[in-house]
């Protein structure tokens, strides 16, 4: 089955800083990519995807691009907010299974 | 187009009670999947069902641990005579399929759930 492996958090960075978070994953075949966001207390959210390979999801500021010969979704952001502090989730899905979810990394975004 | 819900969203039982959490996915969508999550960690898959079916529920625990998707209503997670190991978050995902475009899966607020 696939496997995630995510940046260890906590990360902590200053407003306006760059953000990178790690991402590698395993998979039979190839999957499609997403990355979720989870704010305190809620549900997570979907932040981009990819569906094939060198597709790039963005949104919010956020890119990932879908890179199959490293098996990679890293996710960037130029500058991060303040209210961009939350846990950030990689998860491959391969078509007729499930997500499957990295660790989970600890973003805080001081002012 | 209302999204995922669940409900509750706070339960708390007392240990060797049943639990029972709720999810109606969003309209339209027929693939329902439950994760825990335990504090401090990520989501672990444990059921993923379609109307009537359970597809794959290998993340499920063995014992005391079940879940359904009837053709009509919510699809229940059921934990019997729970135990403090169970306090969790419950979240509930769904799609509209698994085919390449269709298979965002959007997810509910979740159920935490105590165990006292």
């Amino acid at each position: 089955g696939n496997s995630v492996t995510q940046m260890e958090g906590p990360v902590t960075l200053s407003e306006e800083a760059f953000l990178t978070i790690n991402c590698t994953y395993t998979a039979t075949g190839y999957p499609s990519l997403f990355w979720y966001v989870q704010y305190p207390g809620e549900g997570l959210q979907l932040l981009l995807k990819a569906t094939k390979a060198d597709d790039k999801g963005s949104n919010k500021g956020f890119e990932a691009t879908y890179r199959k010969e490293t098996t990679s979704f890293h996710l960037e952001k130029g500058s991060v907010q303040v209210s961009d502090s939350a846990v950030y989730f990689c998860a491959p899905l391969e078509r007729g299974s499930r997500l499957t979810f990295g660790e989970g990394t600890q973003l805080t975004v001081n002012p | 187009n209302a999204g995922v819900m669940q409900n509750p969203r706070h339960l708390v039982r007392r240990r060797g009670q049943e639990a029972r959490l709720r999810c109606s996915p969003m309209k339209g969508h027929s693939h329902v999947y439950w994760y825990r999550q335990l504090p401090e960690e990520g989501l672990k898959f444990m059921v993923y069902l379609q109307k009537e079916n359970i597809i794959d529920e290998s993340g499920m625990p063995k014992e005391r641990f079940s879940a359904e998707f009837p053709k009509e209503g919510p699809s229940i997670l059921r934990i019997q005579q729970v135990v403090r190991g169970d306090s969790a978050a419950y979240f509930c995902a769904s799609s509209a399929g698994t085919g390449v475009l269709n298979t965002e899966a959007f997810f509910g607020q979740g159920t935490r759930l105590t165990v006292v």
